[in-house]
Parts: C-alpha cells; sequence; structure tokens
C-alpha cells in the first residue's frame, strides 16, 4: 500500500531533550515536506526536500532540523525543544514537487512541557 | 511571498445546503490550485487541483475553477452531506518547492 508513514504519532517531552520525528514513503517520491498545525494559524511549511541531499528551509524552520540522506526517509529534528514548538506535525511527499499532489502522513501529536 | 486567504469559518449548514468556501491567492508566477480536505483525527488529503488559469478541478461533486483574473479558488458543492464535514485547506504550490496554505475551514453538516 502506497503510503506516507510518521512515527511516533503521540509524543511527551520536556524543553531541551532532543528528539526525532521519522518519516518515510514508499512510492518512490522525490519532494517531501514537513508541515507543522496550529489552531487558527493552517499548515505552516518547515522545511522540504526536492531530492536526495537537497534541503531548504520553508517558512517557519527556527529550531528544527532535516536531512535527507535516502530518497525514502526525512526525519524532522528537534534539537533543544521548546514549549512554543508543541504542536501537530504532519509529513508529505509527491513525485517530483509541490505542483503535484502530495501525499499526507498522519501526524505526530507533540507535547512540550 | 506567496500567500492564501480562505473565507473564515466555521460553517454549519444543514444536509444538501449549497456550499461555498471562498478562497483567494496572491503569487509570483504560476502556481497550481488544490483543495485539501482534513477529516478529524487524519491527515490531509487531495480533494482536487488545478494547474492553470480557467481550468476546473472537480471530484466527489466539489468543484473549484482557478480564476487569474480574480486570483481565487473558490470551492464549491451543490448539495452537501454529513459526511462533507470537515476542515479544507485551500493551497498553492509553485516549481519552488515551496508551499501555502490557508488557515483551514472548518465545515460542519447537520442531518
Amino acid at each position: 500500500e502506497a503510503q506516507v508513514t510518521q512515527n511516533p504519532r503521540y509524543l511527551i517531552t520536556v524543553t531541551g531533550k532532543k528528539l526525532t520525528v521519522t518519516c518515510s514513503q514508499n512510492m518512490n517520491h522525490e519532494y517531501m515536506s514537513w508541515y507543522r498545525q496550529d489552531p487558527g494559524l493552517g499548515l505552516r511549511q518547515i522545511y522540504y526536500s526536492m531530492n536526495v541531499e537537497v534541503t531548504d528551509k520553508g517558512d517557519v524552520p527556527e529550531g528544527y532540523k532535516v536531512s535527507r540522506k535516502e530518497k525514502r526517509n526525512f526525519p524532522l529534528i528537534l534539537e533543544s525543544p521548546s514549549p512554543n514548538q508543541t504542536s501537530l506535525y504532519f509529513c508529505a511527499s509527491s513525485l517530483v514537487g509541490p505542483q503535484e499532489t502530495q501525499y499526507f502522513g498522519p501526524g505526530t501529536r507533540l507535547l512540550v512541557l | 511571498g506567496d500567500s492564501v486567504t480562505q473565507m473564515e469559518g466555521p460553517v454549519t449548514l444543514s444536509e444538501e445546503a449549497f456550499l461555498t468556501i471562498n478562497c483567494t491567492y496572491t503569487a509570483t508566477g504560476y502556481p497550481s490550485l488544490f483543495w485539501y480536505v482534513q477529516y478529524p483525527g487524519e491527515g490531509l488529503q487531495l480533494l482536487l487541483k488545478a494547474t492553470k488559469a480557467d481550468d476546473k478541478g472537480s471530484n466527489k461533486g466539489f468543484e473549484a475553477t482557478y480564476r487569474k483574473e480574480t486570483t481565487s479558488f473558490h470551492l464549491e458543492k451543490g448539495s452537501v452531506q454529513v459526511s462533507d464535514s470537515a476542515v479544507y485547506f485551500c493551497a498553492l504550490d509553485t516549481n519552488a518547492g515551496k508551499s501555502t496554505f490557508g488557515d483551514g475551514t472548518t465545515l460542519t453538516v447537520k442531518p
């Protein structure tokens, strides 16, 4: 089944404790992206990747890191999480870029205390 | 930069009512336009899209027409059902890789 998977789905952590949210797709898509969803703010793009080893900042990259060492994986790293990073995070992928249909993962709900 | 402005919600309708959710955009170049839908507890999924001016996207009874002259992509459905209750996002994308979403409009359809 073609899908985007994210792990974990739910996470509670404390300020400053490094964490990684994994994202994997099995559709051989070149483009992958991370978003955060906050009430009243819609979806905002954090980082995106047009291909392996190519990443770029979205609208809200501060406090986040990403890497794209393989086509299928695009982990999101929070080196020192803070409470303002409490949010619902979505990973998405598409064949060649956002001008194509994006396929979204189920989301990761993060609470930073 | 690029931006998407969606009709403010929430929107509450009775079953079989007509739906319009307004979406306007500003963008450089010639973006592709999308409507995504998010059902409770789920990720977003594509509802419909249009890639150039005057294109009409349609799916599941929903329609939207890419209007370059008014920079709009309004979502319409002639007769909504309870199962259409969800959050609807208008979005635009360019070849540059960045993706811009509106704030989302929550639709509740009552029997």
